[in-house]
């Protein structure tokens, strides 16, 4: 079965610019969720979604940050504009739904950095 | 107070030892523990979930809950090299799934 895939890997970006990380979960798995991680740090939830719905995202930045998943299973999650802060690994993962009860699986992450 | 406080570490155990990882959690009304793996320069790996209070054993791991106590530990049973890794423990309360810091394991040889 594969395992839930990101791209890119890796994003090199000067501060200002947009960027862009996509998401494929896991078939069948109804809930997708979008973590930052930090260095030294347990990943952050940013945004989660069952199917279509976005049902938490009050740690999404909303100011510069923006997600969609349309049709219930690819995800992408956008900056506009990146800051330097904003240098993170951007970790999505998925799990078959509900409140999180159920285990969440890890794609490879995406390391942004903004310089 | 966070919510998973976990020992950063690192926490350093010779080959075939016992390595022991504590996790502690602020809401009683927290449902379900995760322990995840995850090596440097990669992403969380989910190596054991338990959702009742009591032992749950999977191969050299044995996951352990207190809900009383706020508490859930992992064991490492004849720890091997390939165990170090920064190890991280998991809590959802309300659908939402908080991390601890992660506590570093070192296996030595």
């Amino acid at each position: 079965e594969a395992g839930v895939v990101q791209s890119p890997r890796y994003k090199i970006i000067e501060k200002k610019q947009p960027v862009a990380f996509w998401c494929n979960p896991i078939s069948g798995h109804n809930t997708l969720y979008w973590y930052r991680q930090n260095l030294g740090q347990g990943p952050e939830l940013l945004i989660r979604y069952e199917n279509e719905e976005a049902v938490d995202d009050s740690q999404l930045p909303k100011d510069r940050f923006s997600a969609e998943r349309l049709k219930g299973v690819d995800s992408t999650l956008k900056i506009q504009p990146a800051e330097l802060g904003d240098s993170a690994v951007y970790l999505c993962a998925s799990s078959l739904g509900g409140q999180g009860g159920y285990e969440q699986y890890f794609g490879p992450g995406t390391r942004l950095t903004v310089t | 107070q966070k919510e998973v406080e976990q020992n950063s570490g690192p926490l350093s155990v010779p080959e075939g030892a016992i390595a022991s990882l504590n996790c502690t959690y602020s809401d009683r009304g927290s449902q379900s523990f995760f322990w995840y793996r995850q090596y440097s320069g990669k992403s969380p790996e989910l190596i054991m979930f338990i959702y009742s209070n009591g032992d749950k054993e999977d191969g050299r791991f044995t996951a352990q809950l207190n809900k009383a106590s706020q508490y859930v530990s992992l064991l490492i049973r004849d720890s091997q090299p390939s165990d170090s890794a920064t190890y991280l423990c998991a809590v959802t309360l309300r659908g939402k799934l908080s991390f601890g810091a992660g506590t570093t394991v070192t296996v030595r040889a």
